[in-house]
């Protein structure tokens, strides 16, 4: 069945670029039915959409983060990437990329399958 | 900016039926979903666009809305139900994906 992997360092000073890598396994990323989403989850607290991809280009951010994310696909590789730049101790979080099935309008999509996640921390 | 609101916590015992409710400016005119996430787990879809289940959820959940509400019921709730419940629905002014506060429920 369709998996979904985080990978990307634990670890990251702040001021730097944060950057993960989620690889798609059992099944194929350019689906046309399906965006692949990164959301984030601050230690103890509620989850945090950052953006959301299709496998022609097609990108959605959330506009309170738009200015420091950048989420890009790999067709070839089977997956996404996230790049969060200027972090600070705000951004530590557990990061999940999830799938987002998009069939009807936007109102109607949801996440109908998460990775694992992966945790990251900013700090010096 | 959009905000939904959840319950911090429920308690409910064995057997008996736990609403967890979502509130939010005209949510009923969206469309909501809801995610089950246990502790150290990643979240787990079990409603969306309002009342659908996903394959392999249990008919013991079910969703509702309308009005400023939307409202998860979990009938003849189970122990393994424990977890962290969170709402979601997509605010069509900002584009933004927002999800609720997130309720914990407790099977006692």
């Amino acid at each position: 069945q369709l998996q979904l992997q985080e990978s990307g360092p634990g670890l990251v000073k702040p001021s730097e670029t944060l950057s993960l890598t989620c690889t798609v396994s059992g099944g194929s990323i350019s689906s046309s039915s399906y965006y692949w989403g990164w959301i984030r989850q601050p230690p103890g607290k509620g989850l945090e959409w950052i953006g959301s991809i299709h496998y022609s280009g097609s990108t959605y951010y959330n506009p309170s983060l738009k200015s420091r994310v950048t989420i890009s696909v790999d067709t070839s590789k089977n997956q996404c990437s996230l790049r969060l730049s200027s972090v600070t101790a705000a951004d530590t979080a557990v990061y999940y990329c999830a799938r987002q099935s998009s069939a009807g309008y936007r109102d109607r999509w949801y996440f109908d399958l998460w990775g694992r996640g992966t945790v990251v921390t900013v700090s010096s | 900016s959009y905000e939904l609101t959840q319950p911090p916590s429920v308690s409910v015992s064995p057997g008996q039926t736990a609403s967890i409710t979502c509130s939010g400016d005209k949510l009923g005119d969206k469309y909501a979903c809801w995610y089950q996430q246990k502790p150290g787990q990643s979240p787990v879809l079990v409603i969306y666009q309002d009342t659908k289940r996903p394959s392999g959820v249990p008919e013991r959940f079910s969703g509702s809305n309308s009005g400023n509400t939307a409202t998860l019921t979990i009938s003849g709730t189970q122990a393994m139900d424990e977890a962290d419940y969170f709402c979601q629905a997509w605010d069509s002014s900002t584009g933004l994906y927002v999800f609720g506060t997130g309720t914990k429920v407790t099977v006692l």
